[in-house]
């Protein structure tokens, strides 16, 4: 079955520590897209790509990097920069087929980050 | 700015009853699509339904349809016959931009969570 893999489920960061959220998918989507979910709140968006080795900033991107090597996958790096890392992080995928861009995101079951 | 606005932090409904859930959104485009997921506990995003601003048609998709207000910038999602299993937390979310500046990013609101009552 075709879908968005994300991994680990859960994470532990320590101070000063960088970590790597995998995200990949098996979809033949163009796009990717990286969010983070705060308790009780909606998703913000830190990093999108619309195709490979291109990527652009979302509202949140900072203490964040990402790469874009292969179609399949978008991993995301939370980085010691980013103070405040613990939140539950989703990525999500999309078919680019028109303009119109009716095409829903799919989304991973998303990634558990907490700080040691 | 684009905005979703979701003024329901949470809903209760019994089962088998019908219930919606309120969307306004704000935005300057001409062009733009709305939809809904739903969240459960376990916290995957659930593609439920769309709406294009240009359909004339509200859009429906099985127990879920969406009150398609332009006017009033409202997009309600309504799901009828309620079960248990629809207990899970609901966004709205709108589309950025269109024909060759669309991004496919998405603005999401708040979120409603919705508890079934057996």
């Amino acid at each position: 079955d075709g879908g968005i893999t994300q991994s680990p489920k859960y994470l532990f960061r320590k101070e000063g520590q960088n970590v790597t959220l995998s995200c990949e998918q098996n979809l033949n989507h163009d796009a990717m897209y990286w969010y983070r979910q705060d308790p009780g709140q909606g998703l913000r968006l830190i990093y999108y790509s619309q195709i490979v080795n291109d990527f652009q900033k979302g509202d949140i991107a900072e203490g964040y990097s990402v790469s874009r090597e292969k179609k399949e996958s978008f991993p995301l790096t939370v980085t010691s920069a980013q103070k405040n890392p613990t939140a539950f992080y989703l990525c999500a995928s999309r078919k680019e087929l028109n303009w119109e861009g009716n095409q829903p995101q799919h989304f991973g079951d998303g990634t558990r980050l907490s700080i040691l | 700015a684009q905005k979703i606005t979701q003024t329901q932090p949470g809903m209760f409904v019994q089962e088998k009853e019908a219930v919606t859930l309120d969307c306004t959104y704000d935005t300057s485009d001409q062009s733009y699509g709305l939809f809904w997921y739903k969240q459960p506990s376990s916290g995957e995003m659930i593609f439920l339904i769309y709406q294009g601003s240009y359909d004339e048609q509200n859009a429906t998709e099985g127990r879920y349809s969406l009150n398609f207000q332009k006017a009033r910038k409202s997009a309600n999602l309504v799901i009828s016959a309620s079960q248990l299993g629809d207990s899970a937390m609901y966004f709205c979310a709108m589309r950025e931009g269109h024909g060759s500046s669309n991004t496919g990013k998405l603005i999401f609101g708040q979120g409603t969570t919705l508890q079934v009552k057996p």
